[in-house]
C-alpha cells in the first residue's frame, strides 16, 4: 500500500530563520510528486510537482527538491505569510491515485 | 473566476437526513475527485471520474453516492448521515495524469 509520511507535524521558525520540511514516500512506481499549501479553513493550494529524483524546483521562498524516496521543500528566510499546512502527496500507478501525507503545520513568527 | 467551487460551504444536520454537496469546475479538465479531510487534517480520496465514468472508489460506505451529469460537475449525494461523517469534504480537478486542483472545501457536521 502507498504511503506518505511528513515530518515534523509541527515547526515553529522566527521570521528569516531557514529550515526543511520533510515528505517519505512508498509508492509502487512513482508518477509525480505534489506540494501544497494549505491555509486555515481553505483547499490545498497546489506549489509544486515533481517527476523525478534530482529535480528541483523553486518558487519565491521556497524551493522543492525529490531523491528516489523523499522530498523537501525549503523555506529560504521565512515571513509570518508562509505560515500555513503544506502537504506533499505521491501520484503512483495514474495519477488519478494520489496519497496523501497528514501535512506539517508551520508558524513563523514575527 | 472561481477555477473549482463547492456549495454549500458549511452543512449543519441531524443525523439520519440525507444531503448533498455541488462541485463544478471550470478548467475543462477531463477528472474529477472528493475527498474527505478529517480532524487530523488527512486528505483521503473517495471518488474519482474521468468523463463522467467512475474510476475510483476506495471502500466508502454505500451511503455515499457520487454523480456526474457532465464533465464540469461532480457531486456527492451521502445517505443515512453519522456522526463520523462530519468532516470537510474537498472536490478536485485534474486533466488525466496532471496536478489536481482543489475547490474551497465543504464543513459537514452532523449532530
Amino acid at each position: 500500500e502507498d504511503q506518505v509520511t511528513q515530518s515534523p507535524e509541527a515547526l515553529r521558525l522566527q521570521e528569516g530563520e531557514s529550515s526543511s520540511l520533510n515528505c517519505s514516500y512508498t509508492v509502487s512506481g512513482l508518477r509525480g510528486l505534489f506540494w501544497y499549501r494549505q491555509d486555515p479553513g481553505k483547499g490545498p493550494e497546489f506549489l509544486f510537482t515533481l517527476y523525478s529524483a534530482g529535480e528541483e524546483k523553486e518558487k519565491e521562498r521556497l524551493k522543492a527538491t525529490l531523491t528516489k524516496k523523499e522530498s523537501f521543500l525549503h523555506i529560504t528566510a521565512p515571513k509570518p505569510e508562509d505560515s500555513a499546512t503544506y502537504l506533499c502527496a505521491a501520484a503512483s500507478g495514474g495519477y488519478q491515485k494520489v496519497t496523501f501525507g497528514t501535512g506539517t503545520k508551520l508558524q513563523v513568527i514575527p | 473566476d472561481t477555477a473549482v467551487s463547492q456549495t454549500p460551504k458549511y452543512l449543519v444536520t441531524q443525523m439520519g437526513n440525507d444531503k448533498s454537496i455541488k462541485c463544478e469546475q471550470n478548467l475543462g479538465h477531463d477528472t474529477m475527485y472528493w475527498y474527505k479531510q478529517d480532524s487530523k487534517k488527512f486528505l483521503k480520496i473517495m471518488f474519482s471520474y474521468n468523463n463522467k465514468e467512475l474510476i475510483i472508489n476506495e471502500t466508502v460506505p454505500n451511503r455515499f453516492s457520487p454523480k456526474s451529469p457532465d464533465k464540469a460537475h461532480l457531486n456527492l449525494h451521502i445517505n443515512s448521515l453519522e456522526l463520523g461523517d462530519s468532516a470537510v469534504y474537498f472536490c478536485a480537478s485534474s486533466q488525466p495524469e496532471q496536478t489536481q486542483y482543489f475547490g474551497p472545501g465543504t464543513r459537514l457536521t452532523v449532530l
